[in-house]
Protein backbone atom coordinates (compact mmCIF):
# COMPACT_ATOMS: atom_id res chain seq x y z
CA UNK A 1 0.00 0.00 0.00
CA UNK A 2 1.09 3.87 -0.16
CA UNK A 3 0.74 6.45 2.55
CA UNK A 4 -1.72 9.38 1.10
CA UNK A 5 -2.22 12.95 2.45
CA UNK A 6 -4.47 15.19 1.13
CA UNK A 7 -4.76 19.11 2.51
CA UNK A 8 -7.01 20.59 2.77
CA UNK A 9 -9.14 18.02 4.99
CA UNK A 10 -12.28 20.39 5.04
CA UNK A 11 -12.78 23.58 4.04
CA UNK A 12 -15.64 26.41 3.65
CA UNK A 13 -15.57 28.15 0.83
CA UNK A 14 -17.59 31.20 -0.79
CA UNK A 15 -19.70 30.92 -4.44
CA UNK A 16 -17.64 32.01 -6.90
CA UNK A 17 -14.05 31.35 -5.77
CA UNK A 18 -11.40 28.25 -6.22
CA UNK A 19 -9.75 25.69 -4.09
CA UNK A 20 -6.77 23.74 -4.74
CA UNK A 21 -6.29 20.50 -3.18
CA UNK A 22 -3.23 18.82 -2.43
CA UNK A 23 -2.07 14.99 -2.90
CA UNK A 24 1.34 13.96 -1.66
CA UNK A 25 2.17 9.94 -1.78
CA UNK A 26 5.24 8.86 0.11
CA UNK A 27 6.39 6.83 -2.64
CA UNK A 28 6.71 7.19 -6.50
CA UNK A 29 3.77 5.96 -8.48
CA UNK A 30 2.61 5.46 -11.97
CA UNK A 31 -0.77 6.05 -11.71
CA UNK A 32 -3.60 8.93 -9.43
CA UNK A 33 -6.44 9.57 -9.72
CA UNK A 34 -9.02 12.51 -8.59
CA UNK A 35 -12.74 11.58 -7.37
CA UNK A 36 -15.88 13.20 -6.34
CA UNK A 37 -18.16 11.71 -4.08
CA UNK A 38 -21.33 14.23 -3.66
CA UNK A 39 -23.39 13.17 -0.27
CA UNK A 40 -24.81 9.94 0.30
CA UNK A 41 -23.72 9.06 -3.32
CA UNK A 42 -20.66 6.66 -4.87
CA UNK A 43 -17.64 7.84 -6.21
CA UNK A 44 -17.16 9.03 -9.81
CA UNK A 45 -13.98 9.39 -11.27
CA UNK A 46 -13.06 12.62 -12.56
CA UNK A 47 -9.48 12.64 -14.05
CA UNK A 48 -6.39 10.25 -14.63
CA UNK A 49 -3.12 12.63 -13.39
CA UNK A 50 -0.93 11.90 -15.46
CA UNK A 51 3.00 12.93 -14.53
CA UNK A 52 4.23 15.11 -17.62
CA UNK A 53 1.23 15.79 -19.80
CA UNK A 54 -2.24 16.76 -19.50
CA UNK A 55 -4.82 14.94 -17.13
CA UNK A 56 -7.59 12.72 -18.68
CA UNK A 57 -10.99 13.53 -18.01
CA UNK A 58 -13.81 11.49 -17.66
CA UNK A 59 -17.43 13.05 -19.31
CA UNK A 60 -18.70 15.29 -17.78
CA UNK A 61 -15.60 16.75 -16.39
CA UNK A 62 -13.50 19.31 -17.90
CA UNK A 63 -10.27 21.09 -17.18
CA UNK A 64 -11.64 24.61 -16.63
CA UNK A 65 -13.74 23.69 -14.16
CA UNK A 66 -11.37 20.67 -12.84
CA UNK A 67 -7.52 21.68 -13.39
CA UNK A 68 -5.01 18.98 -12.52
CA UNK A 69 -1.53 19.37 -11.98
CA UNK A 70 0.73 16.55 -11.61
CA UNK A 71 4.29 18.06 -11.44
CA UNK A 72 5.89 14.72 -10.50
CA UNK A 73 5.27 10.76 -9.38
CA UNK A 74 4.41 11.65 -5.32
CA UNK A 75 2.31 14.59 -6.12
CA UNK A 76 -0.71 16.04 -7.48
CA UNK A 77 -3.31 19.14 -7.21
CA UNK A 78 -6.80 19.50 -8.25
CA UNK A 79 -8.60 22.42 -8.29
CA UNK A 80 -12.53 22.97 -7.92
CA UNK A 81 -12.90 26.44 -9.89
CA UNK A 82 -15.53 29.21 -9.74
CA UNK A 83 -16.98 27.03 -7.16
CA UNK A 84 -21.28 26.57 -6.45
CA UNK A 85 -23.24 24.92 -3.81
CA UNK A 86 -23.79 21.81 -6.05
CA UNK A 87 -19.47 21.24 -5.88
CA UNK A 88 -20.23 20.60 -2.31
CA UNK A 89 -18.74 16.51 -2.06
CA UNK A 90 -15.78 15.27 -0.60
CA UNK A 91 -12.94 14.93 -3.22
CA UNK A 92 -10.53 11.50 -3.00
CA UNK A 93 -7.45 11.54 -4.63
CA UNK A 94 -6.01 7.67 -5.03
CA UNK A 95 -2.52 6.03 -6.36
CA UNK A 96 -2.80 2.98 -7.81
CA UNK A 97 0.11 0.47 -8.71
CA UNK A 98 0.15 -2.08 -11.42
CA UNK A 99 -0.16 -4.83 -12.47
CA UNK A 100 -3.00 -5.59 -9.50
CA UNK A 101 -4.83 -2.32 -10.26
CA UNK A 102 -5.17 -2.11 -6.46
CA UNK A 103 -6.30 1.50 -5.82
CA UNK A 104 -5.23 3.50 -2.26
CA UNK A 105 -7.46 6.12 -1.49
CA UNK A 106 -6.45 9.42 0.40
CA UNK A 107 -8.36 10.64 3.47
CA UNK A 108 -10.45 13.01 1.31
CA UNK A 109 -11.38 16.75 1.32
CA UNK A 110 -14.82 17.53 2.50
CA UNK A 111 -15.52 20.52 0.79
CA UNK A 112 -19.14 22.63 1.29
CA UNK A 113 -19.74 25.92 -0.68
CA UNK A 114 -22.33 28.16 0.55
CA UNK B 1 -17.37 -0.15 -19.56
CA UNK B 2 -17.52 -1.86 -16.49
CA UNK B 3 -20.82 -2.04 -14.30
CA UNK B 4 -21.33 -2.56 -10.67
CA UNK B 5 -24.65 -2.99 -9.39
CA UNK B 6 -25.39 -3.40 -5.51
CA UNK B 7 -28.71 -3.90 -5.17
CA UNK B 8 -29.09 -3.68 -1.33
CA UNK B 9 -29.10 -0.23 -0.23
CA UNK B 10 -29.06 -0.39 3.56
CA UNK B 11 -28.84 -3.68 5.75
CA UNK B 12 -29.59 -3.36 9.35
CA UNK B 13 -28.69 -6.40 11.46
CA UNK B 14 -27.97 -7.01 15.26
CA UNK B 15 -24.13 -8.01 16.63
CA UNK B 16 -22.81 -11.46 16.11
CA UNK B 17 -25.70 -12.31 12.81
CA UNK B 18 -23.93 -13.01 9.42
CA UNK B 19 -24.39 -10.85 6.93
CA UNK B 20 -23.81 -10.96 2.88
CA UNK B 21 -23.37 -7.74 0.94
CA UNK B 22 -23.87 -8.67 -2.63
CA UNK B 23 -22.35 -6.93 -5.75
CA UNK B 24 -22.87 -8.19 -9.03
CA UNK B 25 -20.88 -6.77 -11.96
CA UNK B 26 -20.94 -6.61 -15.73
CA UNK B 27 -17.71 -6.53 -18.05
CA UNK B 28 -16.79 -6.91 -21.24
CA UNK B 29 -13.01 -7.08 -20.75
CA UNK B 30 -11.66 -10.36 -20.70
CA UNK B 31 -9.37 -9.77 -17.99
CA UNK B 32 -10.40 -7.13 -15.02
CA UNK B 33 -10.28 -7.13 -11.72
CA UNK B 34 -12.76 -6.50 -8.82
CA UNK B 35 -12.73 -5.02 -5.56
CA UNK B 36 -14.37 -3.88 -2.09
CA UNK B 37 -13.70 -1.49 -0.39
CA UNK B 38 -15.10 -0.14 3.02
CA UNK B 39 -15.91 3.53 4.76
CA UNK B 40 -16.53 4.09 7.87
CA UNK B 41 -18.32 6.96 9.32
CA UNK B 42 -14.64 8.83 9.42
CA UNK B 43 -14.90 8.47 5.43
CA UNK B 44 -12.00 7.47 4.51
CA UNK B 45 -11.89 4.84 1.77
CA UNK B 46 -10.78 1.24 3.75
CA UNK B 47 -9.00 -1.70 0.81
CA UNK B 48 -10.45 -5.17 1.81
CA UNK B 49 -9.54 -7.37 -0.86
CA UNK B 50 -8.51 -7.52 -4.82
CA UNK B 51 -9.83 -10.33 -7.60
CA UNK B 52 -8.86 -10.85 -10.49
CA UNK B 53 -11.16 -12.51 -13.20
CA UNK B 54 -9.14 -15.69 -13.64
CA UNK B 55 -8.73 -16.64 -9.91
CA UNK B 56 -12.31 -17.73 -9.05
CA UNK B 57 -10.82 -19.14 -5.83
CA UNK B 58 -13.08 -18.07 -2.84
CA UNK B 59 -10.83 -16.31 0.26
CA UNK B 60 -11.35 -16.28 4.00
CA UNK B 61 -9.88 -13.88 6.20
CA UNK B 62 -10.79 -13.75 9.45
CA UNK B 63 -14.66 -13.05 9.92
CA UNK B 64 -14.68 -11.68 6.24
CA UNK B 65 -15.12 -14.15 3.25
CA UNK B 66 -15.55 -13.50 -0.17
CA UNK B 67 -17.44 -15.35 -2.98
CA UNK B 68 -16.41 -14.96 -6.87
CA UNK B 69 -18.69 -16.40 -9.23
CA UNK B 70 -18.33 -15.81 -12.90
CA UNK B 71 -20.54 -17.73 -14.00
CA UNK B 72 -23.15 -15.46 -12.20
CA UNK B 73 -21.22 -12.63 -12.44
CA UNK B 74 -21.05 -11.76 -8.78
CA UNK B 75 -18.73 -11.30 -6.20
CA UNK B 76 -20.39 -11.42 -2.79
CA UNK B 77 -18.94 -10.68 0.24
CA UNK B 78 -19.70 -12.13 3.81
CA UNK B 79 -19.48 -10.73 7.44
CA UNK B 80 -19.61 -13.82 9.83
CA UNK B 81 -20.32 -12.59 13.50
CA UNK B 82 -20.87 -9.09 12.62
CA UNK B 83 -19.73 -5.97 15.19
CA UNK B 84 -20.76 -2.58 15.96
CA UNK B 85 -17.16 -1.71 14.43
CA UNK B 86 -18.41 -3.63 10.97
CA UNK B 87 -21.07 -0.96 10.82
CA UNK B 88 -19.99 1.72 7.36
CA UNK B 89 -21.14 1.87 3.71
CA UNK B 90 -19.02 -1.17 1.52
CA UNK B 91 -18.18 -0.52 -2.08
CA UNK B 92 -18.02 -2.86 -4.84
CA UNK B 93 -15.56 -1.59 -7.72
CA UNK B 94 -14.19 -3.14 -11.22
CA UNK B 95 -11.56 -2.31 -13.67
CA UNK B 96 -10.77 -3.65 -17.11
CA UNK B 97 -7.96 -3.09 -19.16
CA UNK B 98 -8.30 0.56 -18.55
CA UNK B 99 -7.45 0.63 -15.31
CA UNK B 100 -10.32 3.05 -13.84
CA UNK B 101 -12.09 2.13 -11.17
CA UNK B 102 -16.03 2.11 -11.72
CA UNK B 103 -17.86 1.76 -8.26
CA UNK B 104 -20.96 0.33 -7.10
CA UNK B 105 -23.67 2.42 -5.22
CA UNK B 106 -23.09 0.92 -2.21
CA UNK B 107 -24.76 -0.62 0.93
CA UNK B 108 -24.80 0.65 4.22
CA UNK B 109 -24.73 -1.71 6.63
CA UNK B 110 -25.67 -0.80 10.25
CA UNK B 111 -24.50 -3.00 13.39
CA UNK B 112 -26.40 -2.85 16.44
CA UNK B 113 -26.38 -4.32 19.87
Amino acid sequence: SAVISQKPSRDICQRGTSLTIQCQVDSQVTMMFWYRQQPGQSLTLIATANQGSEATYESGFVIDKFPISRPNLTFSTLTVSNMSPEDSSIYLCSVGREPTYEQYFGPGTRLTVT
Amino acid sequence: AQKVTQAQTEISVVEKEDVTLDCVYETRDTTYYLFWYKQPPSGELVFLIRRNSFDEQNEISGRYSWNFQKSTSSFNFTITASQVVDSAVYFCASTGTASKLTFGTGTRLQVTL
